[in-house]
């Protein structure tokens, strides 16, 4: 069966610091990797996909980058913090990109202060 | 930017009620739309995908319904119960290469 994990669950950041979040997939190749943010009230906003190694797209433009070093690897990061980074950050993976359901993490609570 | 509609935004309901949800999305290019639930400190879990005009899924007490040439679902839960307090949301993807967008999701809270 396919797992995900991602890490470090809660995260507590100044500003300007950088961030780093992993996430890896466990029981499938090649899938689509993404990463969705949920700021205070809204819903869920993707932030990057990916489609395969080093294949990433943005959807919204921010302070924060993702990259996938690996075939199961996805990592969110940023160079310097803002206070308008803090949300609800969720990795998920699919099958393909037709449409197939997403399979969540467990999502990393980031505060900036 | 797709515009994927949720209402209400919440919803108090007593345990025993039935309700239902709405979810609006754009008519044209249609491909997929899916409803996920989530609970509090939990991960979103897939309830449904629909890609049909007219379809209707169950599982349990929870059922979805689709409208493709109006651009609307509806979720129904029939019997309400705490355990289902949750926000609910849709997801619809379009042919034209988007990826999924989210609405905003409907709040349920069910009180015993």
């Amino acid at each position: 069966s396919q797992t995900i994990h991602q890490w470090p669950a809660t995260l507590v950041q100044p500003v300007g610091s950088p961030l780093s979040l992993e996430c890896t997939v466990e029981g499938t190749s090649n899938p689509n990797l993404y990463w969705y943010r949920q700021a205070a009230g809204r819903g869920l906003q993707l932030l990057f996909y990916s489609v395969g190694i080093g294949q990433i797209s943005s959807e919204v433009p921010q302070n924060l980058s993702a990259s996938r070093p690996q075939d199961r690897q996805f990592i969110l990061s940023s160079k310097k913090l803002l206070l308008s980074d803090s949300g609800f950050y969720l990795c998920a993976w699919s099958r393909g990109a037709s449409g197939n359901t997403i399979y969540f993490g467990e999502g990393s609570w980031l505060t900036v202060v | 930017i797709l515009n994927v509609e949720q209402s209400p935004q919440s919803l108090h309901v007593q345990e025993g009620d039935s309700t239902n949800f709405t979810c609006s999305f754009p008519s044209s290019n249609f491909y997929a739309l899916h409803w996920y639930r989530w609970e509090t400190a939990k991960s979103p879990e897939a309830l449904f995908v629909m890609t049909l005009n007219g379809d209707e899924k169950k599982k349990g007490r929870i059922s979805a319904t689709l409208n493709t040439k109006e651009g609307y679902s509806y979720l129904y839960i029939k019997g309400s119960q705490p355990e289902d307090s949750a926000t609910y949301l849709c997801a619809f993807y379009n042919n034209a290469g988007n990826m999924l967008t989210f609405g905003g999701g409907t709040r349920l809270m069910v009180k015993p």
